[in-house]
């Protein structure tokens, strides 16, 4: 069965860096797109970043771009979030899912708690 | 940016009931629109996409409907496990509406 299991979150202050990782397994990784999607604390869902299959075209949201680097290793089946120049307004769940007809979400990770604070 | 709105904000029913959820987009999407459940502590799950049709596994209690600017996730008979907050969301930049919470009356 598909699985996403999202790993690298945790506590970091202003200005700091921060590394997500998603492993997948239970399909063929190479052959999906792949999102990250956040969820600040009691609020709704925000995408935040898509990387094609090959890992040859990347979107970000607005509020990320330019901070956040999306990118992936098909070898190891892996997804990655960088995260540079954080925010208090960064503080989030993320999530990531796996691609549906180039415009959906079909399976999504547990989570990832990431909190921006001094 | 296309904005979706969801309305109501909160609905407050009892099992057995009807539940009619709203989503309104800024601007036209045709039918590319989904519908998402998030239960407390989980991930959201895929319920409806291309404004209708149902994910693989979700039970036909679930339906979607509307084209253009207006949409709508009907669940015909609320089940105990169908309370929880349901969101739409877009995909031509992939934004989502604010959310519905469904809660037991």
């Amino acid at each position: 069965q598909v699985q996403l299991v999202e790993s690298g979150g945790g506590v970091v202050q202003p200005g700091g860096s921060l590394r997500l990782s998603c492993a997948a397994s239970g399909f063929t990784f190479r052959d999906y797109g792949m999102h990250w999607i956040r969820q600040a604390p009691g609020k709704g869902l925000e995408w935040v970043a898509v990387i094609w299959y090959d890992g040859t075209t990347k979107y970000y949201a607005d509020s990320v771009k330019g901070r956040f680097t999306v990118s992936r290793d098909n070898s190891k089946n892996t997804l990655y979030l960088q995260m540079n120049s954080l925010r208090a307004e960064d503080t989030a769940v993320y999530y990531c899912a796996r691609d549906y007809k180039s415009r959906l979400f079909d399976y999504w990770g547990q989570g990832s708690l990431v909190t921006v604070s001094s | 940016e296309i904005v979706l709105t969801q309305s109501p904000a909160t609905l407050s029913l009892s099992p057995g009931e009807r539940a009619t959820l709203s989503c309104r987009a800024s601007q036209s999407v045709s039918t590319d629109l989904a519908w998402y459940q998030q239960k407390p502590g989980q991930a959201p799950r895929l319920l409806i996409y291309d404004a209708s049709n149902r994910a693989t596994g979700i039970p036909a209690r679930f339906s979607g409907s509307g084209s253009g600017t207006d949409f709508t996730l009907t669940i015909s008979s609320l089940e105990p496990e169908d309370f929880a907050v349901y969101y739409c969301q877009q995909s031509s930049d992939y934004t989502f509406g604010g959310g519905t919470k469904v809660e037991i009356k």
